[in-house]
């Protein structure tokens, strides 16, 4: 099946630094979506980019089809972005299933 | 517009027990799908409904089963339940198979 590969695991800012989180899938893919799993367990969608680039307030994604990559950016952290990271991706061709990463850990401190 | 409710928020049960756990899909999706997240770890996928049929299934066994009503809402149903069972399970609907899943604040299960 197809692999999702995350970078960094694990990650410690100050409040106000930026950050880039980075994801590698192995296939040809028709969906891909960045989460963010806060502390309580809630999944929370911050974007569905399959290709091309996206921004909402201080989030940004870039997503490289054909290099089989997506960049989170994470401007002026502040310690409620704090959490889980999810890249999850679906390949192209058929039923497939949504395929999740390993993750990174993001912790703000203020 | 309503998002995707699950129910109940936690849940324990003992092994051996059976469990039923819930899901609302958001308003004018007709696709649910089911992932379970053991600690630590990325959701993995369980299942998918589509139209009250099953058309995708994930590496896990017979005794996770489920069902989608024609209101699109669904249900899991764990049976003979074992301690590795213990888990967030996360309900997600959409629209189309290639648009964007929308997840539910999940239901948290352990198992005694």
């Amino acid at each position: 099946g197809i692999q999702v590969e995350q970078s960094p695991p694990d990650l410690i800012l100050q409040e106000g630094a930026n950050s880039t989180l980075r994801c590698n899938f192995s296939d040809s893919v028709n969906n891909l979506q960045w989460f963010h799993q806060n502390p309580w367990g809630q999944l929370i969608n911050l974007f569905y980019i399959p290709s091309g680039t996206k921004q909402n307030g201080r989030l940004s994604a870039t997503t490289v089809a054909t290099e089989r990559y997506s960049l989170l950016y994470i401007s002026s952290s502040q310690t409620t972005d704090s959490g889980v990271y999810f890249c999850a991706v679906k390949k192209r061709r058929g039923f497939q299933k949504l395929v999740f990463g390993t993750g990174t850990r993001l912790l703000v401190s203020p | 517009e309503t998002g995707v409710t699950q129910s109940p928020t936690h849940l324990i049960k003992t092994r051996g027990q059976q469990v039923t756990l819930r899901c609302s899909s958001q308003s004018g999706h007709n696709t649910v799908s089911w992932y379970q997240q053991a600690l630590g770890q990325g959701p993995q996928f369980i299942f998918q409904y589509y139209r009250e049929e099953e058309n995708g299934r994930g590496n896990f066994p017979p005794r996770f089963s489920g069902l989608q009503f024609p209101n699109y809402s669904s249900e899991l149903n764990v049976n003979a339940l074992e301690l590795d069972d213990s888990a967030l399970y996360l309900c997600a609907s959409s629209w189309a198979d290639n648009s964007p899943l929308h997840f539910g604040n999940g239901t948290r299960l352990t198992v005694t």
